[in-house]
């Protein structure tokens, strides 16, 4: 049982250029998460999926797309990447019918030059 | 205003005292509140919720809410080192989590 798991732990990207970043989780939750967090800020919500199938925006969406392609993998991708979205970027997926307790993967580090 | 604040510190206190933390919401209608603790370099991880008004115990932690005042606080009782981290207050809003900026704690032996 592994959690939540993302891919890659570490991206430097140049300004433009585009990349993906996967999570998956093995606990059969229905929720998932995209989340980045900057130094005094906090975690800021990027997009959520309720369920399979389903994604909507949180706070901070601007240059961000998701995919839910099944209930145990949703992708955070940066079509054109900007200096701006340098960041620690966090998947979550939440227990609804336990704990009703948020798990957290490792993290992805990107630097966008 | 932000949805949840937090004072962002740091928030020293000697090895053995309490330390509290605080953070209040604006959303009336929010049901849920949790405490997360994150240490540098890693993810945050959950270390207490809390549903309904009053105080919730479990070992070092007490977490107290008011909803009335839209207010949640986290005790720490005995402080030790090894509680030095990051403490998040986040709020369950029609089933988004959102975290507030964060609280530093520092605990000086």
């Amino acid at each position: 049982n592994a959690g939540v798991t993302q891919t890659p732990k570490f991206q430097v990207l140049k300004t433009g250029q585009s990349m993906t970043l996967q999570c998956a989780q093995d606990m059969n939750h229905n929720s998932m998460y995209w989340y980045r967090q900057d130094p005094g800020m906090g975690l800021r919500l990027i997009y959520y999926s309720a369920s399979e199938g389903t994604t909507d925006k949180g706070e901070v969406p601007n240059g961000y797309n998701v995919s839910r392609l099944n209930k145990r993998e949703f992708s955070l991708r940066l079509e054109s990447a900007a200096p701006s979205q340098t960041s620690v970027y966090f998947c979550a997926s939440f227990d609804s019918g336990g704990s009703r307790e948020q798990f957290f993967g490792p993290g992805t580090r990107l630097t966008v030059l | 205003q932000k949805e949840v604040e937090q004072n962002s510190g740091p928030l020293s206190v000697p090895e053995g005292a309490i330390a509290s933390l605080n953070c209040t919401y604006s959303d009336r209608g929010s049901q849920s509140f949790f405490w997360y603790r994150q240490y540098s370099g890693k993810s945050p991880e959950l270390i207490m919720s809390i549903y309904s008004n009053g105080d919730k115990e479990d070992g070092r932690f007490t977490a107290q809410l008011n909803k009335a005042s839209q207010y949640v606080s986290l005790l720490i009782r005995d402080s030790q080192p090894s509680d030095s981290a990051t403490y998040l207050c986040a709020v369950n809003q029609g089933g988004k989590l959102i975290f507030g900026q964060g609280t530093e704690l520092s605990v000086k032996p």
